[in-house]
């Protein structure tokens, strides 16, 4: 069946402009989440969609950055004003119910290879 | 302080051999723990979660959970040359929602 899908897969963006990189999960998923990976690094939380709800989003590096989701489907990861220091692999995951909470399996996308010039 | 520690390797171990991997955090009142495997260039893939005390087994996956002293760990038996790739440990600290991740231990099994 069809995974996690996110586009772009790649965008190059000036400095200065703003991005929005999107999130197809795995339909029937009610948990959707982004996360953040710089070259070389691990994972860094992001925010975590229950729904079309996110219980905390204090995760988020600054108010430059925003997501909403849309139901239990498509979410939208918007940076504003983008900077240098934002490019990073942007990562998407969905599971049918929050792995915070229970033993589901996660599932990933391929990502967005987000480089700001 | 680092959240969650992750010895960052590379970790060398011969094929049939048992690969250990560590992850230590630092809140107390964590509550979900999870074990992801990353190959180059890759999405990550969750492989275990764990969250009693004790072992829990899957296969050849075994995760090891100590509470009373933070941490948790993944024994890999029987490694395999497919197993060379880069392990993430990632905690739920509890208090909020947010899974907090170490930066990985690449392991590379020789064959």
């Amino acid at each position: 069946g069809a995974g996690v899908s996110q586009s772009p897969s790649n965008k190059v963006t000036e400095k200065g402009k703003d991005v929005e990189l999107r999130c197809d999960p795995i339909s029937g998923h009610t948990a959707l989440y982004w996360y953040r990976q710089r070259l070389g690094q691990g994972l860094e939380f992001l925010i975590y969609f229950q729904g079309n709800s996110a219980p905390d989003k204090s995760g988020l590096p600054s108010d430059r950055f925003s997501a909403e989701r849309t139901g239990e489907s498509v979410s939208t990861l918007t940076i504003q004003r983008t900077q240098q220091e934002d490019s990073a692999v942007y990562l998407c995951a969905s599971s049918l119910v929050p792995v915070l909470y229970s033993t589901d399996t996660q599932y990933f996308g391929p990502g967005t290879r987000l480089t700001v010039l | 302080q680092k959240e969650v520690e992750q010895n960052s390797g590379p970790l060398s171990v011969p094929e049939g051999a048992i690969a250990s991997l560590n992850c230590t955090y630092s809140d107390r009142v964590s509550q979900s723990f999870f074990w992801y495997r990353q190959y180059s260039g890759k999405s990550p893939e969750l492989i275990m979660s764990i969250y009693s005390n004790g072992d829990k087994e899957d296969g050849r996956f075994t995760a090891q959970l100590n509470k009373a002293s933070q941490y948790v760990s993944l024994l890999i038996r029987d490694s395999q040359p497919s197993d060379s790739a880069t392990y993430l440990c990632a905690v739920n600290m509890g208090r909020d929602d947010k899974i907090i991740f170490g930066k990985g231990t690449r392991l590379h099994i020789l064959p």
